[in-house]
Parts: structure tokens; C-alpha cells; sequence
């Protein structure tokens, strides 16, 4: 079964310091996402990529950014966390980009302080 | 204003009661996806269904899709309790992206 994993599940950082969250899928895909949910809303996106060594800007893509080292590795960093940064962050892989599934991670609660 | 929109912020039926999730969109798109997401999970795709296609079925869920009035829904039947959870419909639109709604909370009582 399609999986992607999502490290840490969770993480306390404090203003202005870097995060970097990670993300590792087996399931061979080309193209892999970084989205956001706020409490009580849907998902928005910040980058994404198609080929290991490439990403690009999705919809908020300030403040954030994001590495694919491997075709199974997708990191986003933020180097100056801030308080509105306080989210959920979801990684999401999918083999035709968006003309098929998105298989998701299990989130990274991130509490900035 | 937002692309893809689940029309109800909430809803909450009995076990075993029938229950339909709306969406409508507001661009050209190729597909368009349910997506089911339970509390502390991430989202897990229920159902795909492409332009062309008017209607898919999975188990106890169908949905539909009107692409002359921008519009979809998905219908549960006989409902759990296992159902409860936030139910987003996504678009695609032919690009390398998905635009999520902003989801229907959907709680199922015993």
C-alpha cells in the first residue's frame, strides 16, 4: 500500500527559530506536496515538486521552503518560524501530479511560540 | 472567493440514516476527488471521478457530477459511527494541483 510517513508528528519551536519537517514516501511517485491546515479549514498549498533536485511555489509559498535531495525525500523549512506559522502541515505524494490520487502523510502539528 | 465549496460547514445524521455532501466549483477541471479526513489523521481519498463521468460508486458511497451547473455531491448510506469526520471534495484541474474545499464536518450519533 502507498506510504508516506511524516517526521516529526509533532514539534514546539520558538519564534524566529528554524524547522525543518520531513517527509519520505515508498510509493515511487514523481510529484510530492507540502500543504498547511489551519483549525477548521482545508488544505492550501505551499510547494511542491516533480523530479528530485526541483521544487516549486504553490499557492503561500512565503516564509517557507522546501528540498527534494531524493525522489522519496520532500523537506520544508522555515527559517524564521513565526507565530502565524502555527499549523498542521501535511506531505502528500501522487504519480501523475494532479491528474490522480494524493496519498497523504499523517500530519506534523507544529506549535510556534 | 474560494474555488471548490462544500456547501454545509456541518452536518449530523443518526446511524443508519442516508446523508449527501455538496460541492460546487467555480473553474474548468478534469476531476474531481473525495477526500475523507477523521481527527489527527490525514485525508484519504474516497472516490475519483473524471469530467466525463456523471456518476461513481464505492461501497456505500456514490458520487455524482454535474459539470453544466459546476457541481458535485457524495452520498453515504446506512451511516457508522465510523463515518464521523470532515469530508472535502478537491479539484483537478489539469495542472499539477489540487484545490481543496473547506471541508464538511460530518458527525454520525449512535
Amino acid at each position: 500500500e502507498a506510504a508516506v510517513t511524516q517526521s516529526p508528528r509533532s514539534k514546539v519551536a520558538v519564534t524566529g527559530g528554524k524547522v525543518t519537517l520531513s517527509c519520505h514516501q515508498t510509493n515511487n511517485h514523481d510529484y510530492m506536496y507540502w500543504y498547511r491546515q489551519d483549525t477548521g479549514h482545508g488544505l492550501r498549498l505551499i510547494h511542491y515538486s516533480y523530479v528530485a533536485d526541483s521544487t516549486e511555489k504553490g499557492d503561500i509559498p512565503d516564509g517557507y521552503k522546501a528540498s527534494r535531495p531524493s525522489q522519496e525525500n520532500f523537506s520544508l523549512i522555515l527559517e524564521l518560524a513565526s507565530l502565524s506559522q502555527t499549523a498542521v502541515y501535511f506531505c502528500a505524494s501522487s504519480d501523475r501530479g494532479g491528474k490522480d490520487t494524493q496519498y497523504f502523510g499523517p500530519g506534523t502539528r507544529l506549535l510556534v511560540l | 472567493s474560494q474555488l471548490a465549496e462544500e456547501n454545509s460547514w456541518a452536518l449530523s445524521v443518526h446511524e443508519g440514516e442516508s446523508v449527501t455532501v455538496n460541492c460546487s466549483y467555480k473553474t474548468s477541471i478534469t476531476a474531481l476527488q473525495w477526500y475523507r479526513q477523521k481527527s489527527g489523521k490525514g485525508p484519504a481519498q474516497l472516490i475519483l471521478i473524471r469530467s466525463n463521468e456523471r456518476e461513481k460508486r464505492n461501497g456505500r458511497l456514490r458520487a455524482t457530477l454535474d459539470t453544466s451547473s459546476q457541481s458535485s455531491s457524495l452520498s453515504i448510506t446506512a451511516t457508522r459511527c465510523e463515518d464521523t469526520a470532515v469530508y472535502f471534495c478537491a479539484l483537478n484541474t489539469g495542472n499539477y494541483k489540487y484545490v481543496f474545499g473547506a471541508g464538511t464536518r460530518l458527525k454520525v450519533i449512535a
